[in-house]
């Protein structure tokens, strides 16, 4: 059973870039058998999708957010990263990764990572 | 882009009670739509795909229903574990979420 784990700093200064790695267990992220994908939310808010990444190392990014951000893998260490340039405190929330089975084009998101809180402050 | 709209924002209820939330997508979205429950603290939990195919281990209290522009989440016979917040996500056209309706005990 594949389980997902975020890492990362907690807290990110404003204007600089935020960097998050998701290390998966349980299975091969380069089975091709899920998308990896990036979902954040806001304290008290509803979920965005950010972005996803699959084993061939192609990506798509939600349109609202795809000019600040970058997703790559690291099969060496199973484990998939997001990049988020330019942060403001709007970028504050908690950060979840999730697997979309790729037979079902990867469309909804299960499993999750217990997700990461990351705040933009100064 | 695909703006979804739940509604009621906030649901009372009891114990045993059957209730529905409704979800309404901004254009059509035939039956790709996806409901998850969410409690404190953790992350959001798949239960139901493709508008109405129960995800495995899901109790069969809950059912979903719908398609183009309206869906709808059924849970029959609500128990104390059934009070999270819920939200729906359509995935015809990138991914977005509904705002989330937040079931509460009455």
């Amino acid at each position: 059973q594949v389980q997902l784990q975020e890492s990362g700093p907690g807290l990110v200064k404003p204007s600089q870039t935020l960097s998050l790695t998701c290390t998966v267990s349980g299975g091969s992220i380069n089975t091709g058998t899920y998308y990896w994908n990036w979902i954040r939310q806001p304290a008290g808010k509803g979920l965005e999708w950010i972005g996803r990444i699959y084993t061939s190392g192609s990506t798509s990014y939600n349109p609202s957010l795809k000019s600040r951000v970058t997703m790559s893998l690291d099969t060496s260490k199973n484990q998939f990263s997001l990049n988020l340039s330019s942060v403001t405190a709007a970028d504050t929330a908690v950060y979840y990764c999730g697997g979309g089975e790729a037979g079902f084009g990867g469309n909804w998101f299960d499993p999750w990572g217990q997700g990461t809180l990351v705040t933009v402050s100064s | 882009d695909i703006q979804m709209t739940q509604s009621p924002y906030t649901l009372s209820a009891s114990v045993g009670d059957r209730v529905t939330i409704t979800c309404r997508a901004s254009q059509s979205i035939s039956s790709s739509l996806a409901w998850y429950q969410q409690k404190p603290g953790n992350a959001p939990k798949l239960l139901i795909y493709k508008a109405s195919t129960l995800e495995s281990g899901v109790p069969s209290r809950f059912s979903g229903s719908g398609s183009g522009t309206e869906f709808t989440l059924t849970i029959t016979s609500l128990q104390p574990d059934d009070f999270a917040t819920y939200y729906c996500q359509q995935y015809e056209s990138y991914y977005t979420f509904g705002q989330g309706t937040k079931l509460e005990i009455k």
